[in-house]
């Protein structure tokens, strides 16, 4: 267990749908990760947040956006959702700005249809 | 763009047999690399991790090596086992950069 936890597990839904993810970080890791994996796909870059303030940005669509709120949890919002971002949404977190390890929870896996 | 890329998708091995996976980088600006290893349905778990000034690095049962000369890095499993199965993936992080960047990962399957 590597006490970063993400809800929901799984989660299906329509096009044009909008979503949200959850994800409490480990115990007082102040910087929280969200990752994007496809079918048979590496794990893609969204975005990084350091004790509330958004740090670093990837690949991440317009019609997602994230947020990490004072208690340290963040959430991944999808909307307008298409068939294509079916995938599996990791969040990890680590203690300081991203100089070490990752810690990652187990994902939330969304199905679009 | 520059990307962490791993030379096989997949590898087959013997239990009991050692275990090579190998990952080519392109950024001579990463200062940090790690492995992890993605059992089916779960998130990625750390394996080992090394520093742009080390060039070796053991764990129980896994060694990582990282040749800078010609941007490879490494993963030596040892004595692999069934419960090794899993998709390995290497990731590095630039100077001044915050997040990993993954390559696509290996699978690997340990045959009885």
């Amino acid at each position: 267990d590597s006490g970063v936890t993400q809800t929901p597990k799984h989660l299906i839904t329509a096009t044009g749908q909008r979503v949200t993810l959850r994800c409490s970080p480990r115990s007082g890791d102040l910087s929280v990760y969200w990752y994007q994996q496809s079918l048979d796909q590496g794990l893609q870059f969204l975005i990084q947040y350091y004790n509330g303030e958004e740090r670093a940005k990837g690949n991440i669509l317009e019609r997602f956006s994230a947020q990490q709120f004072p208690d340290l949890h963040s959430e991944l919002n999808l909307s307008s959702l298409e068939l294509g971002d079916s995938a599996l949404y990791f969040c990890a977190s680590s203690a300081g700005g991203g100089t070490g390890e990752l810690f990652f929870g187990e994902g939330s896996r969304l199905t679009v249809l | 763009g520059e990307s962490v890329g791993l030379h096989l998708p997949t590898l087959s091995v013997q239990e009991g047999d050692n275990s090579i996976i190998n990952c080519a980088y392109s950024n001579s600006a990463s200062d940090y690399f790690i492995w992890y290893k993605q059992e089916s349905g779960k998130g990625p778990q750390f394996i080992i991790d090394i520093r742009s000034n080390m060039d070796k690095r053991q764990g129980q049962r896994v060694t990582v090596l990282l040749n800078k000369t010609v941007k490879h890095l490494s993963l030596q499993i040892a004595a692999t086992q069934p419960g090794d199965s899993a998709v390995y993936f290497c990731a590095e992080k630039y100077v001044g950069d915050y997040k990993l960047s993954f390559g696509a990962g290996t699978t690997v399957t340990v045959r009885a």
